[in-house]
């Protein structure tokens, strides 16, 4: 059973503000991942990291930034929320090595006001 | 840019039946490709994947048809069950071994 946290899990928040979503994972996995989705429809990577202070843009061009200081550890920023950034964050991580499942946390379902 | 269509968008099958989606890619580069099922409130979570070297994997009620000359692949729920009721989507893992997404299929299994 995979071990990825998120928090917190609803957010609902005013334009301008500046929002860290966190992401914890117990299983040691060296990469880690940030997607998101609006309900109902498909996932698009954001972000991604290879292991401790890499980090990479994904597919989809976003306005968050992330860092990794630690290998358990992949928080998500946003230093200036507007509406256009209401949608849901999901998390996940792997281990290293070709065909390796993602496991995902739960998400944080973010609303701008 | 869409490299991966799914379809049906939703599916609505009664318990005992055969649920089927299906997914098309454009990529030849894809070699690896996973099915993850997501419930309302949850992330998603793996639930077969296969590799193109092979034309069929099962696993239980869950079967992956791969036809590489088409490229396009399914999953079959056989005797699907109201506890199968999710979102399923396909996916491709690229060069990068990230993973590209369809858009998902929302199925509803009535009792």
């Amino acid at each position: 059973e995979a071990d990825i946290y998120q928090t917190p899990r609803y957010l609902v928040i005013g334009t301008g503000k500046k929002i860290t979503l966190e992401c914890s994972q117990t299983m040691g996995h060296d990469k880690m991942y940030w997607y998101q989705q609006d309900p109902g429809m498909e996932l698009h990577l954001i972000h991604y990291s290879y292991g401790v202070n890499s980090t990479e843009k994904g597919d989809l061009s976003s306005e968050s930034t992330v860092s990794r200081i630690r290998t358990e550890h992949f928080p998500l920023t946003l230093e200036s929320a507007r509406p256009s950034h209401t949608s849901q964050y999901l998390c996940a991580s792997s281990s290293p090595g070709a065909n390796q499942p993602q496991h995902f946390g739960d998400g944080t379902r973010l609303s701008i006001l | 840019q869409q490299q991966v269509k799914q379809s049906p968008q939703s599916l609505i099958v009664q318990k005992g039946g055969i649920s089927i989606i299906n997914c098309a890619y454009e990529n030849t580069a894809f070699d690896y490709f996973p099915w993850y099922q997501q419930f309302p409130g949850k992330g998603p979570a793996l639930l077969i994947a296969i590799r193109p070297d092979v034309s069929e994997k099962k696993e239980g009620r869950f079967t992956i048809s791969f036809n590489k000359s088409a490229k396009q692949f399914s999953l079959h729920i056989m005797d699907s069950q109201p506890g199968d009721s999710a979102t399923y989507f396909c996916a491709f893992r690229t060069g990068a071994n990230n993973l590209f997404f369809g858009t998902g299929t929302r199925l509803t299994v009535i009792p």
